[in-house]
């Protein structure tokens, strides 16, 4: 299993807001290491879509947003369409394993 | 236009050796820590190594130590992984990205390339 949490799966209706969560420890995320979204379309390479717990990435839409408390993170979209209806994989750094961790990523479903 | 692109993947038999590049352009590669990440269709992604930006340091996950190499060519800016004792569980496309720390000093993934995908099988 992933060093981060995620849930495997979220949905929501469109224009209503979902958060998905992102777990970890006190080797990554709870010891004060940044986390970092990404956003993979079907059959595309991941895009960055937050970065450092809260910042977008010029031309990311203000619908997304990050935050970050203790060992955990989250990622909220509101205003939800069809378009955002993809995997979403959080990532941070782990000192115990000395290297970059993904959560095991989560799938929204927009209905 | 600013990108990466991979090649190298295909098909090899357990036990095999496979060279995977990462060409970029328009950008100044040098700057830049790169890493590998690689994904199982399917599945989730993985992080593999990474590489610092004049490849004195590099840094490798658990399951790939002592038989994945990283390295890179800021002549030629193209970034490598020499994989060697190959096994099944190594299928994936292996995507390269570029470190953002660079720029903002945050370890965050800003540039994919689309990726290419290695088979492990006989």
């Amino acid at each position: 299993q992933s060093v981060l949490t995620q849930p495997p799966s979220v949905s929501g209706a469109p224009g209503q807001r979902v958060t998905i969560s992102c777990t970890g420890s006190s080797s990554n995320i709870g010891i004060g290491y940044y986390v970092h979204w990404y956003q993979q379309l079907p059959g595309t390479a991941p895009k960055l879509l937050i970065y450092a717990d809260n910042n977008r990435p010029s031309g990311v839409p203000d619908r997304f947003s990050g935050s970050r408390s203790g060992t955990s993170a989250s990622l909220a979209i509101t205003g939800l369409q069809a378009e955002d209806e993809a995997d979403y994989y959080c990532q941070s750094y782990d000192t115990s394993l000395s290297g970059s961790v993904f959560g095991g990523g989560t799938k929204l479903t927009v209905l | 236009e600013v990108q990466l692109v991979e090649s190298g993947g295909g098909l090899v038999q357990p036990g095999g050796s496979l060279r995977l590049s990462c060409a970029a352009s328009g950008f100044a590669f040098s700057s830049y820590w790169m890493h590998w990440v690689r994904q199982v269709p399917g599945k989730g992604l993985v992080w593999v190594s990474r590489i610092n930006s004049d490849g004195s340091s590099t840094t490798s996950a658990d399951s790939v130590k002592g038989r994945y190499t990283t390295s890179r060519d800021n002549a030629k800016n193209t970034l490598y992984l020499q994989m060697n004792s190959l096994r099944a569980e190594d299928t994936a496309v292996y995507y390269c990205t570029r470190d953002m720390r660079a720029t903002l000093g945050y370890d965050a993934f800003d540039m994919w390339g689309r990726g290419t995908m290695v088979t492990v099988s006989s």
